[in-house]
């Protein structure tokens, strides 16, 4: 079954425009969240992650994250975004599955940033 | 800064061919994963290992089998080709411990199989 879920596989938007990339998981009684960017011809790299306490998580380069128990949902956003910012997003979960962790990630969002 | 290297960054293969991915890191992680990346499906793990000349399924580990003999190096091998193996392949380390730690990632071999 799927654990993570990105709801858009491609989001474009122009340049200095505010941007959501939205990831709902499965409920789980313990939940570690990621984000992971993948920049053209690049490897995954991490952008943040909740692990506890506060809800809301930033990068240093200007994103930031919600964690959502309710909703079980880890949106990502940005309030302006740059034409450097054109990646694949991918949201994933740790889970510990057959008594390994592992981490299962989500489809994968594509932001293009237009000028 | 960790560095994980993949052999290649692109490969072209024959169906029913045998072929090996090599994945080497340098901070002595414990744990290697190998995925495989398609559009739409975002990364599916197809082995890990969380020690030497261990190994343990992933999702799709149909087609595939691994090789883990030194603590730096983790292997994937197409035992024979087949088209539908075209993929991007992206491997992984991270070190045993806490589930805080992040898993680093190469830069990936684009695999196609004609």
């Amino acid at each position: 079954a799927q654990s993570v879920t990105q709801l858009d596989s491609q989001v474009p938007v122009f340049e200095e425009a505010p941007v959501e990339l939205r990831c709902n998981y499965s409920s789980s009684v313990s939940v570690y969240l990621f984000w992971y960017v993948q920049y053209p011809n690049q490897g995954l790299q991490l952008l943040l992650k909740y692990l506890s306490g506060s809800t809301l998580v930033e990068s240093i380069n200007g994103f930031e994250a919600e964690f959502n128990k309710s909703q079980t949902s880890f949106h990502l956003r940005k309030p302006s975004v740059h034409i450097s910012d054109t990646a694949e997003y991918f949201c994933a979960v740790r889970k510990i599955l057959q008594g390994a962790q592992k981490l299962v990630f989500g489809q994968g969002t594509r932001l293009t940033i237009n000028p | 800064d960790v560095k994980v290297t993949q052999s290649s960054r692109y490969l072209v293969k024959r169906t029913g061919e045998k072929v090996f991915l090599e994945c080497v890191q340098d901070m002595d992680h414990e744990n290697m994963f190998w995925y495989r990346q398609d559009p739409g499906l975002g990364l599916r793990l197809i082995y890990f290992s969380y020690d030497v000349k261990m190994k343990e399924k992933g999702d799709i580990p149909e087609g595939y089998s691994v090789s883990r003999e030194k603590k730096e190096r983790f292997s994937l091998i197409l035992e024979s080709a087949s088209t539908n193996q075209t993929s991007m392949y992206l491997c992984a380390s991270r070190p045993l411990g806490a589930l805080d730690t992040e898993a680093f990632f190469g830069q990936g071999t684009r695999l196609t199989v004609v």
